[in-house]
């Protein structure tokens, strides 16, 4: 199983709204990442996790809140977003944080906020 | 400041036709290279990998070059498909860093 999946793959909320956005991993990695992506945009990095630990975050909002329950599971818990927070959110995952190893991406969730 | 740059921006080409797409990169001190291909509203997939050592790679019709004394790289499709139109980004990484710098992608379009 080489295959990152995430739900929902859409997502429309209002600015009060609260929801979570899910990835799953079965390939024994132990680094998984959130990315962020604009329209004709390269993705941006906004957290990492290292053997369940966050170990980066780039000064990502506090409305995005990360967890990361087990090895195999990354949330994404939303919180009174913003309408530019509509993106593409894209998670992905290392067999460590070694950056040498190839991350693989996630089909990703179309977030819109209204 | 770490930087990747992609040209051409933009690509139009008629299927079955060759391509050559560059990438050119500031990173430092350089730890791998990678070509992503990805689909409009889809998660990026893996294309070729390349650390210090390596000055080429094949994936099928996908054959990437990396030359690390110039910090370039080129992605060639070769006999190109419908199915190869998507954007394809380069990203590198540097050595310590868990942060990789991702090129702004080049979009191809092959036509029929």
């Amino acid at each position: 199983d080489t295959e990152v999946t995430q739900t929902p793959k859409h997502l429309v909320m209002g600015m009060t709204n609260k929801k979570s956005l899910k990835c799953e991993q079965h390939m024994g990695h132990r680094a998984m990442y959130w990315y962020k992506q604009k329209a004709k945009k390269p993705p941006e990095l906004m957290f990492v996790y290292s053997y369940e630990k966050l170990s980066i975050n780039e000064s990502v909002p506090s409305r995005f809140s990360p967890e990361c329950p087990n090895s195999s599971l990354l949330n994404l818990h939303l919180h009174a977003l913003q309408p530019e927070d509509s993106a593409l959110y894209l998670c992905a995952s290392s067999h460590r944080d070694n950056l040498k190893e190839t991350q693989y991406f996630g089909p990703g969730t179309r977030l819109l906020v209204l | 400041k770490n930087q990747v740059e992609q040209s051409p921006q933009s690509l139009i080409i008629l299927e079955g036709k060759n391509c050559t797409l560059q990438c050119n990169y500031t990173v430092s001190p350089f730890s791998n290279l990678r070509w992503y291909k990805q689909d409009t509203g889809r998660g990026p997939v893996s294309l070729t990998i390349m650390t210090f050592s390596e000055n080429t790679k094949s994936n099928g019709r996908y054959t990437a070059t990396l030359d690390a004394d110039t910090k370039q790289s080129s992605l060639h499709i070769t006999a190109s498909q419908l199915s190869d139109s998507a954007s394809y980004i380069c990203v590198v990484s540097a050595g310590g860093s868990y942060i990789p710098t991702f090129g702004r992608g080049t979009s191809l379009i092959v036509h029929p």
